[in-house]
């Protein structure tokens, strides 16, 4: 009965390989985030969508593509890995016009 | 750009003390302000949040203040336990930017038994 789920929640892969996080809420939120997570614990917004719909779209390489299949999901991808995207990757979720965020476990993604 | 700025970066406090985090913003339209607690291995928990039209919410052992004036706020944690020991994020809402927050660096709390 998780809120907000992620998978997997460790992703070790090789430079230049292409991944796939998978986030999904029960909560009937209507927008949905991403967040990275670095080393240093510093928490920075990435992706936001509402209903689908991209709205937030914060300076992150173009290697980074978000979709959302529907509200309840949202994927991310990302081409040709390289070593500084090894972070924790967070997604959230929230109700619509409503401002309260709630958290995945996290993915820890290790670039080698 | 707009930024949050929290302090300290870590604290330790014997069991029972009072712990006190405090953040300051840039946004004069910022109206939104929660509080997250992470602990080791999983993801920011919401604790506590405050809207710009209240000065001060508790609940329980936390409560948050707002100052909207000089643009800053705190968290407040008493009678602190063991289990209280985490790395706390406050955060601020960016103007009419869709839900988008900016978060504080970041508190490490340890509580000693």
């Amino acid at each position: 009965d998780t809120a907000v789920s992620q998978t997997p929640k460790y992703l070790v892969t090789q430079m230049g390989n292409d991944k796939s996080i998978k986030c999904e809420q029960n909560l009937g939120h209507d927008t949905m985030y991403w967040y990275k997570q670095d080393s240093k614990k510093f928490l920075k917004i990435m992706f936001s969508y509402n209903n689908k719909e991209l709205i937030i779209n914060e300076t992150v390489p173009n290697r980074f593509s978000p979709k959302s299949p529907d509200k309840a999901h949202l994927n991310l991808h990302i081409n040709s890995l390289e070593l500084g995207d090894s972070a924790v990757y967070f997604c959230a979720s929230s109700p619509a016009g409503i401002d309260e965020q709630y958290f995945g476990p996290g993915t820890r993604l290790t670039v080698t | 750009g707009e930024n949050v700025e929290q302090h300290p970066s870590t604290l330790s406090v014997q069991e029972g003390d009072s712990a006190v985090i405090k953040c300051t913003y840039s946004d004069s339209a910022s109206n939104y302000f929660p509080w997250y607690k992470q602990e080791l291995g999983k993801g920011p928990q919401l604790i506590i949040d405050i809207r710009s039209n209240v000065g001060e919410k508790k609940d329980q052992r936390i409560a948050v203040t707002l100052n909207k004036t000089a643009k800053h706020f705190s968290l407040h944690i008493t009678e602190t336990q063991p289990e209280d020991s985490a790395v706390y994020f406050c955060a601020a809402s960016i103007g009419n930017q869709g839900g988008k927050l900016i978060f504080g660096q970041g508190t490490e709390l340890s509580v000693k038994p």
